[in-house]
């Protein structure tokens, strides 16, 4: 099955830094591969998504970059802001695991004012 | 907020009990997954019901089961709790059947295991 690894586990940076998290994933069928940000207590928020016809997108401050061959993705965060602040699982499906989602580890973001 | 609820949001049970965690998925969609999320880990995929079927299950022993009723809502059951089933159990809404699609997840049932 499919196997996503997430790195770093933790990030801590400055306000308006910017902020990088890396997933990798095992299965060259996964064609799907969704963000989540999920603050203390709350539910899991999709955030961007990306699919494998497509090498990157971008939605205001956040982007998403894919690369097939080496089967990995990545999350960037631009202008970092103290609300930013939470956990970020990359996740990934497709293939025989149609629809059933394989998250990372995650990654706990700070962003210090 | 997304549209899908689950109840109740906490729950206390005892090792050996049963319990039944219930999900109302997004108007439109068709497919619930359920997913076991322990503390400080990711989601695990425990199963997922397509227009009522079970379509897919992750690796978690037959005393997890689910159901999935015609207007699409899910019911996930837990036999014979153990200790190690508290945690916060995620379901997520999706609209299945031609090529994966956003799912949106409910706020969670926190289930401890006393």
């Amino acid at each position: 099955g499919e196997n996503v690894e997430q790195h770093p586990s933790t990030l801590s940076v400055q306000e308006g830094d910017s902020a990088v998290i890396k997933c990798t994933y095992s299965d060259s069928a996964s064609n799907y591969f969704p963000w989540y940000k999920q603050e203390l207590g709350k539910r899991p928020q999709l955030i961007i998504d990306i699919r494998s016809n497509v090498g990157e997108k971008k939605d205001q401050r956040i982007a998403v970059t894919l690369n097939k061959t080496a089967k990995h993705f990545s999350l960037h965060i631009t202008e970092t802001q103290p609300e930013d602040s939470a956990v970020y699982f990359c996740a990934a499906t497709g293939g025989t695991s149609y629809g059933k989602l394989t998250f990372g580890q995650g990654t706990i973001l700070t962003v210090h004012p | 907020e997304t549209g899908v609820t689950q109840s109740p949001t906490h729950l206390i049970k005892t090792r050996g009990q049963q319990v039944t965690l219930r999900c109302s998925s997004q108007s439109g969609h068709n497919t619930v997954s359920w997913y076991q999320q322990a503390l400080g880990q990711g989601p695990q995929f425990i199963f997922q019901y397509y227009r009522e079927e079970e379509n897919g299950r992750g690796n978690f022993p037959p005393r997890f089961s689910g159901l999935q009723f015609p207007n699409y809502s899910s019911e996930l059951n837990v036999n014979a709790l153990e200790l190690d089933d508290s945690a916060l159990y995620l379901c997520a809404s999706s609209l299945g059947g031609v090529r994966n699609t956003e799912a949106f997840f409910g706020q969670g049932t926190r289930l401890t295991v006393v």
